[in-house]
């Protein structure tokens, strides 16, 4: 059962410190999404990747934020150093674009990040 | 400016009976993408459904149907036969503008009652 995993499913942390969180795509998945959703702003889209390079992190704060896709079965988002107002889930989705778009996308668990 | 809209209500639906929810979306590219998305309060979100703006008929996935008005700029979904474990947020995205960004509305709440 294909599916995307992303650990870790919760993260309580102290600000000020590194967080990194990890994804694993669906196998053959050439697009990898981050969102970031909270109950003030919803569903925001952080970063997005194909074929393993960066298109798309205007919805990252850059100076904390970093993603990264070291090999294709890993991408990771990681907050140094996260803040409280990073507080919110975190989700990871994947999907094929065959042609020019994606026309199925699908999300990892999330994981639920509470900086205190 | 809000790409997609989702304006309905928490809604209440009783069990077996069909219920439609609304969204419209913002956008002059004229090749896009819609999803649907159910979130269960366990916090996943599962894919449920897709229409291009080229197909020329309504995207179907078993109980779920895409009542897509192209001129209306609505993707309007449709749960037949709903059963409780339809009860969820249900969110509506566009993919637009020549890549593969998906842009989410702010969800509508079903609750299937017995």
């Amino acid at each position: 059962d294909a599916r995307v995993t992303q650990t870790p499913r919760d993260k309580v942390t102290e600000m000020g410190q590194e967080v990194t969180m990890r994804c694993q795509p669906i196998l053959g998945h050439n697009t990898v999404f981050w969102y970031r959703q909270t109950m003030m702003q919803g569903l925001e889209l952080l970063a997005y990747f194909r074929n393993r390079a960066p298109l798309d992190d205007s919805g990252m704060p850059k100076d904390r934020f970093s993603a990264e896709m070291p090999d294709a079965t890993l991408a990771t988002l990681k907050i140094q150093p996260s803040e409280p107002r990073d507080s919110a889930v975190y989700f990871c989705a994947s999907g094929l674009v065959a042609g020019r778009y994606v026309t199925e996308a699908f999300f990892g668990q999330g994981t639920r990040l509470t900086v205190v | 400016a809000q790409k997609i809209t989702q304006t309905q209500p928490g809604m209440f639906v009783q069990e077996k009976e069909a219920v439609t929810l609304d969204c419209t979306y913002d956008t002059s590219d004229p090749s896009y993408g819609l999803f649907w998305y159910k979130q269960p309060s366990s916090g996943e979100m599962i894919f449920l459904i897709y229409q291009g703006s080229y197909d020329q008929q309504n995207a179907t996935e078993g109980r779920y149907s895409l009542n897509f008005q192209k001129a209306r700029k609505s993707a309007n979904l449709v749960i037949s036969a709903s059963q409780l474990g339809d009860s969820a947020m249900y969110f509506c995205a566009m993919r637009e503008n020549g890549n593969n960004r998906l842009a989410f509305g702010k969800g509508n709440q079903v609750v299937v009652i017995p």
